[in-house]
C-alpha cells in the first residue's frame, strides 16, 4: 500500500526556517509527481508546489523565492524548505502523489506549520 | 487559473440529491481530449480524497452515487443520493496549467 507520512511541521517565528518531510513508501519519488498542498485555518485548500519526474520545479506566487521543493534519493522522501515564513503561511501541510493523469490520488495525513512570535 | 464553486453552502436532506458547481476562467480542455478537473473531499479531520478526476473518472473505491460532468470551463459534482458519510468540504481542481488552482469549496451539511 502507498504510504506518504510527512514530518517537520512545528512552531516558528515569522522570519524562520522550517523543513518538511514526505517519507514515501511503495513507490519512488522519482517515478511520479510529487505535490505540496496546504490547508491554512478557515481557509480552503492551497496548492504550493510540485515537483515533476523530470526534476523540474513549480510553485505558487504566494511561496515563490521562499520555499523550496525537493527530492532525497537515499531516503525516497519529498521535502519542502520553508524560508522568510510569515503568519499567513500557518497551514497544515499535506504531501501528495499525481498519478499521472493529473489526479492526485494518494495524500499523507499532514503536518502542521504554525508561524507565530 | 481561477476556479469558481457554487453553492459555497450546501445543506442537504439523507437520501436527496445534490449537486456542486465549478467553474473556470479558462478552459481546461487538453488537446488530448481531456479535461483536467479533479474534484476532492476533505472530510471533517481528515486529508482530502480524490473522488473524481479527469472530469468525468470516478476514483477507485468511490461510489457510483458521485458523478462529474462537463467540458472546458463548467463542471458538476452530482450525488445521486446523499448519505451520511458524504459530509465534509467539496473542491474543484485544475490540472491543466501550473500553479494549479482549487476551488473556494463547498461545505456539503
Amino acid at each position: 500500500e502507498v504510504l506518504l507520512v510527512e514530518s517537520g511541521g512545528g512552531l516558528v517565528q515569522p522570519g524562520g526556517s522550517l523543513r518538511l518531510s514526505c517519507a514515501v513508501a511503495d513507490l519512488s519519488v522519482y517515478d511520479y509527481d510529487m505535490h505540496w498542498v496546504r490547508h491554512r485555518p478557515g481557509k480552503g485548500l492551497e496548492w504550493v508546489s510540485c515537483i515533476g519526474t523530470a526534476g523540474d520545479k513549480y510553485y505558487s506566487d504566494s511561496v515563490q523565492g521562499r520555499f523550496t521543493i525537493s527530492r532525497e534519493y537515499d531516503a525516497n522522501s519529498l521535502s519542502l524548505h520553508l524560508s522568510s515564513l510569515r503568519v499567513e503561511d500557518t497551514a497544515t501541510y499535506y504531501c501528495a502523489r499525481e498519478g499521472g493523469k493529473g489526479d492526485m490520488d494518494v495524500w499523507g495525513r499532514g503536518t502542521t506549520v504554525i508561524v507565530s512570535s | 487559473i481561477v476556479m469558481t464553486q457554487s453553492p459555497l453552502s450546501l445543506p442537504v436532506t439523507p437520501g436527496e440529491p445534490a449537486s456542486i458547481s465549478c467553474r473556470s476562467s479558462q478552459s481546461l480542455l487538453h488537446s488530448n481530449g481531456n479535461n483536467y478537473l479533479d474534484w476532492f473531499l476533505q472530510k471533517p479531520g481528515q486529508s482530502p480524497q480524490l473522488l473524481i478526476y479527469l472530469g468525468s473518472n470516478r476514483a477507485s473505491g468511490v461510489p457510483d452515487r458521485f458523478r462529474g460532468s462537463g467540458s472546458g470551463t463548467v463542471f458538476t459534482l452530482q450525488i445521486s443520493r446523499v448519505e451520511a458519510e458524504d459530509v465534509g468540504v467539496y473542491y474543484c481542481m485544475q490540472a491543466l496549467h501550473t500553479p494549479y488552482s482549487f476551488g473556494q469549496g463547498t461545505k456539503l451539511e
